[in-house]
């Protein structure tokens, strides 16, 4: 059965500490690993990858793709309180699979 | 603009009544879905369609019916809705499945009473 696994499933930290979260995935004819922030609307895209250890950058956001473990990470560096969001994981194979997500939570 | 466009944002309706949420994309793309989102349980997949008139069950498809008449549209049919489809209910398109991201609705925010 195909699946998306993230965790953790809730975080609570302070403003400026650095965050990382996890997805691995068991999904057949992998194609893409996607991540999206949904803050009490829709989910908006963040990043997509395809290729093995190469990281993708948007200020302090950052993931990267282990096709070999089949996971990627999301890290957050410095973090606001307007990252607190709900972060999910998505990997496209013949349909797209959703994580259950990953809720942040930055208190100042 | 480049949108996915759902109707309505909110929805209260009555048991058994029978309804349909609508979503149109006017991006020509071909793969469109419907997603449920509910407290711990994430997004999870009702149905999905490639293409125009071929759609196929997702994990949670009980209850519900679409169709695919033309590519722009994809509406999600409640024949008789229950209390337990009470949740936020998410249409989103992509080129295809694959190298593309997916474009997502405002979503549409049901209570069945």
């Amino acid at each position: 059965e195909d699946k998306v696994v993230q965790s953790p499933l809730s975080l609570v930290v302070h403003e400026g500490d650095t965050v990382t979260l996890n997805c691995s995935y068991e999904v057949t004819n992998f194609r893409s690993l996607l991540w999206y922030k949904q803050e009490k609307k829709a989910p908006t895209f963040l990043f997509m990858l395809t290729s093995s250890g190469i990281e993708k950058k948007s200020g302090r956001l950052s993931s990267i793709l282990d096709k070999k473990e089949l996971s990627s990470i999301l890290n957050i560096t410095a973090t606001q309180t307007g990252d607190s969001a709900i972060y999910l994981c998505a990997v496209a194979g013949n349909q797209f699979y959703f994580g259950t997500g990953t809720s942040l939570t930055v208190i100042p | 603009e480049a949108q996915v466009t759902q109707n309505p944002r909110y929805l209260i309706t009555v048991t058994g009544k029978k309804l349909t949420v609508t979503c149109s994309q006017n991006m020509n793309h071909e793969y469109m879905s419907w997603y449920r989102q509910d407290p711990g349980l994430g997004l999870r997949q009702i149905y999905y369609s490639m293409n125009v008139e071929v759609t196929d069950k997702g994990d949670v498809p009980e209850g519900y019916k679409v169709s695919r008449k033309e590519k722009r549209n994809f509406p999600l049919i409640l024949e008789s809705p229950s209390p337990n489809q009470t949740s936020l209910y998410f249409c989103a398109s992509s080129k295809r499945t694959g190298n593309t991201e997916a474009f997502f609705g405002q979503g549409t925010r049901l209570t069945v009473v």
